[in-house]
């Protein structure tokens, strides 16, 4: 199993252009998650989707969207980059937890990709 | 709302020290409590956690307790190793809720 995974690693934007990063995962988990990691900031969660074809908005959520056609991938996109924007972003998966009341599962993180916006 | 506060670092520790990271929280209800570590140039990892009071959580010689009374769940070692050094991330996992809600992590260096 690969896990999850996270393409691109490195990527250098300019103000105004867009990009997307691309999250897959092996391990058939239902949930996954976009977080950013800034400095003396721990990781604040972007948005998230809880099943397929599904998406909800975390706690920093604007300037990105995101799209979960498949299971196994979550989008997250830039459209117009800011320089607020430069960051690690970090992928998340875990698996079903059934009803909302049992216990938080593990999530399983991507090995991150750095953005910088000029 | 939920929230986490774990003790600023960075720390520095010779070898074979004791460790003690401290971690409080704030939530509703009964949450799951997790320590994460982000290795250089790494995402995170889970450590170990636990899901309801007075749990204790271990791995590799890391352990926390979930105390409710004081809501804290702070992370020790008895030992620490060059390969501890790293990033420690305290995170709480909300009843009713699908969001972890985590610390500002705090940076470990150990020293021969």
């Amino acid at each position: 199993n690969a896990g999850v995974t996270q393409t691109p690693k490195f990527r250098v934007l300019k103000t105004g252009q867009s990009m997307t990063l691309l999250c897959a995962q092996d391990m058939n988990h239902e949930y996954m998650y976009w977080y950013r990691q800034d400095p003396g900031m721990g990781l604040r969660l972007i948005h998230y989707s809880v099943g397929e074809g599904t998406t909800a908005k975390g706690e920093v959520p604007d300037g990105y969207n995101v799209s979960r056609l498949k299971k196994q991938n979550f989008l997250l996109g830039l459209e117009s980059a800011a320089p607020s924007q430069t960051s690690v972003y970090f992928c998340a998966s875990s698996p079903d937890r059934g009803r909302l009341t049992t216990p938080q599962e593990t999530q399983y993180f991507g090995p991150g990709t750095r953005l910088l916006v000029l | 709302g939920n929230s986490v506060t774990q003790m600023e670092g960075p720390v520095t520790l010779s070898e074979e020290a004791f460790l003690t990271i401290n971690c409080t929280y704030t939530a509703t209800g009964y949450p799951s409590l997790f320590w994460y570590v982000q290795y250089p140039g790494e995402g995170l990892q889970l450590l170990l956690k636990a899901t309801k009071a007075d749990d204790k959580g271990s791995n590799k010689g890391f352990e926390a307790t979930y105390r409710k009374e004081t809501t804290s769940f702070h992370l020790e070692k008895g030992s620490v190793q060059v390969s501890d050094s790293a990033v420690y991330f305290c995170a709480l996992g909300g009843a009713g809720s699908y969001q972890l809600t985590f610390g500002k992590g705090t940076k470990l260096s150990v020293i021969p």
